[in-house]
């Protein structure tokens, strides 16, 4: 199995861009989450997806920030406008049970730099 | 409701033991921990489960106290690779989400 794949690895962008965050669960996983990761915040949940629906967006930080699901295999995360303080690694993870009882999956993450 | 862990960084040299502990001010179901290494994502250690057994994953076992709303990792011959930084990921009953704790930073010296 490939693990939870995000692209890209990197990305470098100047204030009031767009950003698009890209991830692909672990094939049979229900469970997609997106998580921001900070020194000053730690790891925050941002939004969580259960069969392809969100169900929790209560993280989502504000207006700027939405994301989609279109199907079990794909998710995307977009920043638009981008600002100074989005700055931060994006992770993704899947998981594909119940929270008892499954292993939830890191992607390697995205690392977001925001000029 | 971030959950709060204890200490916040530690320095061992090769063969010591340490103690790291998450503490809930929510009642928790299951507890999850993580290791992250500096540029890389957090990897699975194990997971306790309410009136579950404790576990153990070669010389990382980890406990659960349902009562005190709190679990501990326990590192004990600490090697180079444990190096890194430890989260716990808490959840409560019926919840389908974990939050993740305020991570301890643990530097395994030669």
């Amino acid at each position: 199995d490939a693990g939870v794949i995000q692209s890209p690895r990197h990305e470098v962008t100047e204030m009031g861009q767009e950003v698009t965050l890209r991830c692909k669960p672990i094939s049979g996983h229900n469970s997609l989450f997106w998580y921001r990761q900070t020194m000053m915040r730690g790891l925050e949940l941002l939004i969580y997806f259960n069969n392809n629906v969100p169900i929790d967006d209560s993280g989502m930080p504000e207006d700027r920030f939405s994301a989609k699901m279109p199907n079990a295999s794909f998710s995307t995360l977009k920043i638009q406008p981008s600002e100074p303080r989005d700055s931060a690694v994006y992770f993704c993870a899947s998981r594909a049970g119940g929270v008892g009882t499954d292993t939830q999956y890191f992607g390697p993450g995205t690392r977001l730099t925001v000029l | 409701q971030q959950p709060v862990q204890s200490p916040q960084a530690v320095i061992l040299r090769e063969g010591e033991d340490a103690v790291i502990n998450c503490s809930s001010s929510k009642a928790l179901y299951s507890v999850h921990w993580y290791r992250q290494k500096h540029g890389e994502a957090p990897v699975f250690l194990m997971i306790l489960l309410k009136g579950g057994e404790q576990k153990g994953h070669e010389k990382i076992s980890a406990s659960f106290n349902e009562k005190k709303q709190q679990s501990s990792l326990y590192l004990t011959a600490s090697q180079l690779s444990y190096s890194g930084t430890y989260f716990c990921g808490t959840a409560g009953s019926g919840t389908y989400k974990y939050i993740f704790g305020t991570g301890t930073r643990l530097k395994v010296l030669a």
